[in-house]
C-alpha cells in the first residue's frame, strides 16, 4: 500500500489567481494521477503524472489549464490556472504501482470566489 | 452515455439488515472491477475488487455479470460503520472510470 499526503488541505482563491497543490507519496510508485471531484459527483480523471514527460491529459482538460509535474516517483504538483468559480471542487491524487491498484491523498478542497 | 452508471440512494437500513445495490457499466472490454467506500469528506477507500465467480470479504458479497454488464455488492448484517457512499469502479484503457456513487445509512 502507499500513504499518500496533499497540500494544501483547503483553500480560498480568488478568480484569475492559480493554486499549486502537492501530493506526496511515502514510497515509489509507478504511477500518478489527479482527479477532481464535485459534491454528489464521481470522481473526474483529469491527467495520469507521468514521470519525467509531460501528463496525459483527458478529453476536456488542457495543459495550460492544469499543468502538473512529476520530478520523482514519490512527488507530483497540479497547478490550477486563472481559477474561476467554475474550478471550485475537490481535487485528489492517487498513485499506487498500476492503474488499478490505486490508493488516494485526503484531497484539496478548493474554493473559487 | 455514463461509463458507470448508479443508484445514487439513498439506502435507510436498520442495523442488522441486508442491503444490495447495482451498478452497470457502458464498456463491455472492461477488465477489472472494484467496490470503494468513501466516507463524507473523506478519500475514497478500496472496499474490495471483484471477481468473475462472485467474491465475499466477510459480510460483504461482489458480483459481477460480464452479459448484462452490471455489476453488484450485498451488504450483511449491517452496522452502524456500513454507513458510506460505495462507489462502483470500473478499468479500461489504462484509468479507472468510477459511478458517482450509492450512499447507504445505516440506523440503529
Amino acid at each position: 500500500s502507499a500513504v499518500i499526503s496533499q497540500k494544501p488541505s483547503r483553500d480560498i482563491c480568488q478568480r484569475g489567481t492559480s493554486l499549486t497543490i502537492q501530493c506526496q507519496v511515502d514510497s515509489q510508485v509507478t504511477m500518478m494521477f489527479w482527479y477532481r471531484q464535485q459534491p454528489g459527483q464521481s470522481l473526474t480523471l483529469i491527467a495520469t503524472a507521468n514521470q519525467g514527460s509531460e501528463a496525459t491529459y483527458e478529453s476536456g482538460f488542457v495543459i495550460d489549464k492544469f499543468p502538473i509535474s512529476r520530478p520523482n516517483l514519490t512527488f507530483s504538483t497540479l497547478t490550477v490556472s486563472n481559477m474561476s468559480p467554475e474550478d471550485s471542487s475537490i481535487y485528489l491524487c492517487s498513485g499506487g504501482q498500476s492503474f488499478y491498484e490505486q490508493y488516494f491523498g485526503p484531497g484539496t478542497r478548493l474554493t473559487v470566489t | 452515455r455514463k461509463e458507470v452508471e448508479q443508484d445514487p440512494g439513498p439506502f435507510n437500513v436498520p442495523e442488522g439488515a441486508t442491503v444490495a445495490f447495482n451498478c452497470t457499466y457502458s464498456n463491455s472490454a472492461s477488465q477489472s472491477f472494484f467496490w470503494y467506500r468513501q466516507d463524507c469528506r473523506k478519500e475514497p477507500k478500496l472496499l474490495m475488487s471483484v471477481y468473475s465467480s462472485g467474491n465475499e470479504d466477510g459480510r460483504f458479497t461482489a458480483q459481477l455479470n460480464r452479459a448484462s454488464q452490471y455489476i453488484s455488492l450485498l451488504i450483511r448484517d449491517s452496522k452502524l460503520s456500513d454507513s458510506a457512499t460505495y462507489l462502483c469502479v470500473v478499468s479500461g484503457d489504462y484509468k479507472l472510470s468510477f459511478g458517482a456513487g450509492t450512499t447507504v445509512t445505516v440506523r440503529a
